[in-house]
């Protein structure tokens, strides 16, 4: 069964702290692929970035970087330096085999000016 | 950059009546979906669609949901008979060239809402 599991909720921080979004998944799948979309409050899904399963280095692109741990199935996001324009959803998602996305329930989270 | 549109961008409807979702995919993408997001909660799949029929589909997406490619641009979500539970935010998506590493991109969304 594909599953993937964001445990926070709703997370709040102050302008410029940094933030980590967690994401736990569970696949039997052994090539898979991870991403990262951004819903702000307009509502659009935004794509962030996409992991395969064969390459475990993180990725760093301006504030944004991920670690991606096989071991304990976990593609973690952080933000660095938050700035209210982060204030949204941020949902992790996994696809394995099928063509279908099988996304977790998001992280709301709210960056204080 | 191209993107994914859809149209409306809302839609009311009275329960029973049905509705058309409209999606115009990224115009070299061969894979398209389309994925319901009830207020507040996850995206869900719905269906995929290749080569002119479905390729795969959710329990959500029962005999009231049809899908269409009417011509070479289009992709069409169509609820037959709305219940108010159909009420959500629907998104349409499309891939390359298929291969598992081609990113789903996704439209600004339909919000439907079934009064």
């Amino acid at each position: 069964a594909q599953k993937v599991t964001q445990a926070q909720t709703e997370i709040s921080v102050v302008e410029k702290e940094d933030v980590t979004l967690d994401c736990v998944y569970e696949t039997r799948d052994t090539t898979y692929y991870l991403f990262w979309y951004k819903q702000p409050p307009s509502g659009e899904l935004v794509f962030l970035i996409r992991r395969n399963s064969f390459d475990e280095q993180n990725e760093i692109s301006g504030r944004y970087s991920w670690n991606f741990q096989k071991s304990t199935s976990s593609f973690n996001f952080t933000i660095t330096a938050s700035q209210v324009v982060d204030s949204a959803v941020y949902f992790c998602a996994l696809s394995g085999y099928s063509n279908q996305f099988y996304f977790g329930t998001g992280t709301s989270l709210t960056v204080i000016p | 950059e191209p993107e994914v549109t859809q149209t409306p961008s809302h839609q009311v409807t009275q329960m029973g009546q049905e509705v058309i979702l409209r999606c115009v995919p990224i115009s070299n993408h061969l894979y398209f979906y389309w994925y319901r997001q009830i207020l507040g909660q996850k995206v869900e799949f719905l269906v995929s669609f290749y080569n002119n029929e479905i390729s795969e589909k959710s329990e959500i997406f029962d005999d009231q949901f049809s899908v269409e490619r009417p011509d070479g641009s289009n992709f069409t979500l169509k609820i037959r008979s709305t219940k108010l539970e159909d009420s959500a935010m629907y998104f349409c998506a499309s891939k390359g060239t298929g291969s598992k590493q081609e990113t789903q991109y996704f439209g600004p969304g339909t919000r439907l809402l079934v009064l």
